[in-house]
């Protein structure tokens, strides 16, 4: 069956810079892209960005234009996402999630998530 | 950006009563909205997708309607499975956006 599995907690330090990676099996890598989305301690739901599994070309939310970048390695179907400069308010459990179909953008399944705590 | 906004914020209600959902955007999305169900400690959940399709698995008591600028989630019969929280997503345009959510907690 779809299955996306990703990295496991990080805690950083404001300034510094996250990696999380997602796993992704179950069906043809390149046949749909991946989103992520993230959820902060009692906020909703905040679309941070898309990427095309086939060809790497992303699209941002506006307020993570330049701290965030998506990639892709289709060798090993994981695709990744780095924020840089974190901030305290960057605390969040992060998904990805699979393109339900090409073209569609509806993220469906979805990851486990990963904590990203930052901490003084 | 589109702004999707969510009511009521909260939603307290019995087992198998119905519930109702709004989500109204700021400008028109066409078809292109979903709603997620959200349960502490899970991941997110597709429910519907184009406004009014279920998504593979979803039980025909949960549905989905509207177009252009106002939908809506109706839940005809709530199970104890269903109290969650619940955003609408809109890929009409870039950046897609998310709702602010609704709770569906137990009265």
């Amino acid at each position: 069956q779809i299955q996306l599995v990703q990295s496991g907690p990080e805690v950083k330090k404001p300034g510094a810079s996250v990696k999380v990676a997602c796993k992704a099996s179950g069906y043809t890598f390149t046949s749909s892209g991946i989103m992520w989305v993230r959820k902060a301690p009692g906020q909703g739901l905040e679309w941070v960005g898309w990427i095309s599994s086939s060809n790497g070309h992303s699209n941002q939310a506006p307020k993570f234009q330049g701290r965030v970048i998506l990639t892709r390695d289709t060798a090993s179907t994981t695709a990744f996402m780095e924020l840089r400069d974190l901030r305290f308010d960057d605390t969040a459990v992060y998904y990805c999630a699979r393109e339900r179909a090409a073209g569609t953008f509806w993220p469906d399944p979805w990851g486990q998530g990963t904590l990203v705590t930052v901490s003084s | 950006e589109i702004v999707l906004t969510q009511s009521p914020a909260t939603l307290s209600l019995s087992p198998g009563e119905r519930a109702t959902l709004s989500c109204r955007a700021s400008q028109s999305v066409g078809h292109y909205l979903a709603w997620y169900q959200h349960r502490p400690g899970l991941a997110p959940r597709l429910l519907i997708y184009d406004a009014s399709t279920r998504a593979s698995g979803i039980p025909p008591r949960i549905s989905g309607s509207g177009s252009g600028a106002d939908f809506t989630l109706t839940i005809s019969s709530l199970e104890p499975e269903d109290f969650a929280v619940y955003y609408c997503l809109q890929r009409g345009n870039w950046p897609h956006t998310f709702g602010g959510g609704t709770k569906v907690e137990i009265k």
